[in-house]
């Protein structure tokens, strides 16, 4: 069964601190990791894909297959990056399910 | 491009009673996905609609229950309500040919059970 495992339920790190969230998953295969972002009264958002190597709002997120993590890094926090972050994993045949994280929340303290 | 949409936003029911969600798809996307979010978790996948007819399901019992429309809209449905059934609802709609796990949210609805 594929399983994703959030550690952490709340991170406050200060304004210009680096930021890593946590992600370990299970999963026979090779696996397509997503993050998510929930900020305050807004809908639930797609925030980056692993597949596609990319930088999104200074965030990245590097697979680790040895480790089965995939955590979400960003150099120097920002006030604007409080919210509340799900690691997800799809099913890649078959219908689109996908398995969220419990989240963590992030606290930037200014 | 229209978004996800959901209603209605807010919703009080009596244990025993049923409940119905609805949802209407982000422009163009073919495929319904439903979710709980109980409060401090991670969204739990119900089940999926495309074309029509439920495609995949989650470790839900079957009074919960859905329907897609010819216009990709979709309904969530939740017979004999039961307190832990209190959660926010999530809609999301996607293309079954686009990349899996590229989901696009409703706004929720949330279900209080009394």
């Amino acid at each position: 069964a594929q399983r994703v495992t959030q550690p952490e339920k709340l991170l406050s790190v200060f304004k210009g601190a680096p930021v890593e969230l946590k992600c370990n998953y299970s999963y026979s295969g090779s696996p397509e990791l997503f993050w998510y972002v929930q900020y305050s009264r807004q809908r639930l958002q797609l925030l980056l894909r692993h597949i596609s190597r990319e930088s999104i709002k200074g965030f990245t997120a590097d697979l680790n297959k040895g480790e089965t993590s995939f955590h979400l890094k960003k150099p120097f926090a920002q006030e604007e990056d409080s919210a509340m972050y799900y690691c997800a994993l799809p099913r890649k045949r078959g219908y689109q399910k996908v398995t969220f994280g419990i989240g963590t929340k992030l606290q930037v303290i200014p | 491009e229209t978004g996800v949409t959901q209603s209605p936003t807010h919703l009080i029911k009596t244990r025993g009673q049923q409940v119905t969600l609805r949802c209407s798809s982000q422009s163009g996307h073919n495929t319904v996905s439903w979710y709980q979010q109980a409060l401090g978790q991670g969204p739990q996948f119900i089940f999926q609609y495309y074309r029509e007819e439920e495609n995949g399901r989650g470790n839900f019992p079957p009074r919960f229950s859905g329907l897609q429309f010819p216009n990709y809209s979709s309904e969530l449905n939740v017979n004999a309500l039961e307190l832990d059934d209190s959660a926010l609802y999530l809609c999301a709609s996607s293309l079954t040919s686009g990349r899996a796990g590229e989901q696009y949210f409703g706004p929720g609805t949330r279900l209080t059970v009394t």
